[in-house]
């Protein structure tokens, strides 16, 4: 299955500023997906990340909150804009190719907004 | 509702003991069915697929029942390494829908 290396690890914001995480693939997925998990909680789909093409979000995620991008089948950003301390979170991105294999996730990244 | 439920317990029990966990879930087009494991801090990872015929994977044995949509985890002579958060993910469109997780204390 597909190693995944995401980053930042971690990292505390000032509310208002914007920071963007990254998933490296290290083999060629079919699908990228974003999550967020608060703490104590499941994890939340945000969206597809679609390469080549805009992301899919889900319902109360939009493309202005949470722009992504996906450049190829091995890479992909989230970025968390105009950040506010509602959005302290756990990050994680998911990829794959095969569904019946499950996805493999990274890391995650605890965001931290003060 | 949530499309995928869980009771988060925890369920805490002795090493050695036998332990089920139950999910269900609300889209009866889902197409495939798993079980991830959550470490504290650490990100899920897949224990395993669940298959309509049931499948066992040394200690763990994984059920659906389509009819009912629901899925189970069981895990016998539970471990203190077992001690984690148990997700039911749920798959329909390509995309996972987790559950909330059902917490695990497994002691000495």
């Amino acid at each position: 299955s597909a190693v995944i290396s995401q980053k930042p690890s971690r990292d505390i914001c000032q509310r208002g500023t914007s920071l963007t995480i990254q998933c490296q693939v290290d083999s060629q997925v079919t699908m990228m997906f974003w999550y967020r998990q608060q703490p104590g909680q499941s994890l939340t789909l945000i969206a597809t990340a679609n390469q080549g093409s805009e992301a899919t979000y889900e319902s109360g995620f939009v493309i202005d909150k949470f722009p992504i991008s996906r450049p190829n089948l091995t890479f992909s950003t989230l970025t968390v804009s105009n950040m506010s301390p509602e959005d302290s979170s756990i990050y994680l991105c998911s990829g794959g190719t095969a569904v019946a294999g499950g996805y493999t996730f990274g890391s995650g990244t605890r965001l931290t907004v003060v | 509702r949530k499309e995928v439920e869980q009771d988060p317990g925890p369920f805490n029990v002795p090493e050695g003991a036998t332990v089920a966990f139950n999910c269900t879930y609300s889209n009866s087009a889902s197409q495939s069915f798993f079980w991830y494991r959550q470490d504290c801090r650490k990100e899920p990872k897949l224990l395993m697929s669940v298959y309509s015929s049931g499948n066992e994977d040394g200690r763990f044995t994984a059920q659906l029942n389509r009819a009912s949509q629901y899925i189970s985890l069981l895990i016998r002579d539970s471990k203190l390494s077992d001690s984690a958060t148990y997700l039911c993910v749920v798959n329909w469109s390509n995309k996972f829908y987790f559950g909330s997780g059902t917490k695990l204390n497994v002691k000495p």
